[in-house]
């Protein structure tokens, strides 16, 4: 059973424009979130994170939003580079714990210039 | 600079052979971790180590052995008993092992032959 879902493999805008990548959770347990950028035959690169506690985390171009009632997170990048073109992987934990971690399987992102 | 440095980034090992991976951090961070990608999935855990001398298994861990003598060091050992090897293997570390994000190395790629 599939704790973390990403229901899109791949997504693709244009450069400039606002990139959407959605992250579905079903263990209410869940209170840290976590989004990581991937590039291939690299390690993940934490982005940004968010706390239950919050609804809105913001970085720079990487703003997270988390909808509790919904079991629903999503990460915006505004504006789209084509450097943010990798694939990016939401990750949850309950209670603090960092061997917790329930990553989902990642999205594709591919910015187009 | 400070970082995991995992060793090597590509290994290929014969079937029924035993293969050591490295990893290495100069973050003094307490917690340390093994993780598993295959394509088109998630990560999963192997082993985590909470602090030297210590460790315990992730949801994977047949097949692997790991050992943590020294604060900076985890290697993991995939072993023959392994049956599906070939993966992408990430080591990651943590201040502590509640409460913090976890950082990832670059990944070593292993291929069994």
């Amino acid at each position: 059973d599939q704790q973390v879902k990403q229901n899109s493999p791949s997504l693709s805008v244009q450069e400039g424009r606002i990139s959407i990548l959605n992250c579905d959770y079903t263990n209410s347990m869940f209170d840290y979130f976590l989004w990581y950028k991937k590039y291939p035959a690299e390690g993940p690169t934490f982005l940004i994170s968010i706390s239950s506690i919050k609804d809105k985390n913001e970085d720079g171009r990487f703003t997270v939003f988390l909808n509790k009632s919904a079991k629903h997170l999503s990460l915006h990048i505004v504006p789209s580079q084509p450097g943010d073109s990798a694939v990016y992987f939401c990750a949850a934990s309950a209670g603090g714990s960092n061997y917790k971690l329930t990553f989902g399987k990642g999205t594709l992102l591919t910015v187009n210039p | 600079d400070g970082g995991i440095t995992q060793s090597p980034k590509y290994l290929f090992r014969k079937e029924g052979q035993n293969v050591t991976l490295s990893c290495e951090q100069n973050l003094n961070h307490d917690a340390m971790y093994w993780y598993r990608q295959d394509p088109g999935q998630g990560l999963r855990l192997i082993y985590y180590s909470q602090i030297v001398n210590d460790f315990q298994k992730g949801d994977i861990a047949e097949g692997y052995s790991v050992s943590r003598e020294k604060k900076e060091s985890f290697p993991l050992t995939v072993t023959s008993a392994q049956k599906n090897p070939t993966a992408f293997y990430l080591c990651a570390s943590s201040i502590a092992a509640t409460g913090n994000t976890i950082y990832f190395g670059e990944g070593s790629w292993l291929t069994v032959v």
